[in-house]
């Protein structure tokens, strides 16, 4: 079972269109992290959000935690091609170890 | 910038020989972590340390030992490799910080298959 479940599994979208995925739980997390995995290669951060309702925005990419911290989402603005990627949750609760959510497979066609 | 250096990118092993994936960090990190990815599964951590010669198991350690003998290397171990052991292995390590702040920086991991 899986401590973070990310929503959806899988996205196939034309370029310019916007999308969010999800990431979920039952539990309360000191933090959330969103990395960006693109295929031969590891898992790059994009961003970190502690406080319960903090949105962040990286240019294209607005990311938000939950008031609760039990969840995030992750908004992509005009999809690029360059999006494309495996969108991988992780959480902590003890600020270093964290539980990674299965990931959101984003295919981005020009 | 941060580089994590894994030996290999591909390995092929048979079932029933100990297998050494090794992992190097050029950073001074302290916190140094195994996981294996599997389609749909995402990353499940393996052990992580947080220190030289100490070790935590993760959420799927049976199979699998570790060690840190020096503060820029962590070695997993397979001490005798099954067929349900082929996956992608990815190391990590990140600073020691205050509420998770610090990212993990990752390898481009190795594909491990057990033949």
């Amino acid at each position: 079972t899986q401590l973070l479940e990310q929503s959806p599994q899988f996205l196939s979208i034309q370029e310019g269109e916007n999308l969010t995925v999800y990431c979920n739980s039952s539990s309360v997390f000191s933090s959330l992290q969103w990395y960006r995995q693109e295929p031969g290669e590891g898992p790059v951060l994009l961003v970190t959000v502690v406080t319960g309702g903090e949105v962040k925005k990286l240019k294209r990419l607005t990311f938000q935690f939950g008031d609760a911290r039990k969840d995030s989402s992750l908004h992509i603005t005009a999809a690029q091609p360059g999006d494309t990627g495996l969108y991988l949750c992780a959480g902590t609760y003890n600020f270093n170890k964290f539980y990674f959510g299965s990931g959101t497979k984003l295919n981005v066609k020009p | 910038d941060v580089k994590v250096t894994q030996s290999s990118r591909y390995l092929v092993k048979r079932t029933g020989e100990k297998v050494f994936l090794e992992c190097v960090q050029d950073m001074d990190h302290e916190n140094m972590f195994w996981y294996r990815q599997d389609p749909g599964l995402g990353l499940r951590l393996i052990y992580f340390s947080y220190d030289v010669k100490m070790k935590e198991k993760g959420d799927i350690p049976e199979g699998y030992s570790v060690s840190r003998e020096k503060k820029e290397r962590f070695s997993l171990i397979l001490e005798s490799a099954s067929t349900n052991q082929t996956s992608m292995y990815l190391c990590a390590s990140s600073l020691q910080g205050a509420r998770g702040r610090q990212p993990q920086h990752f390898g481009d991991g190795t594909r491990l298959s057990i033949l």
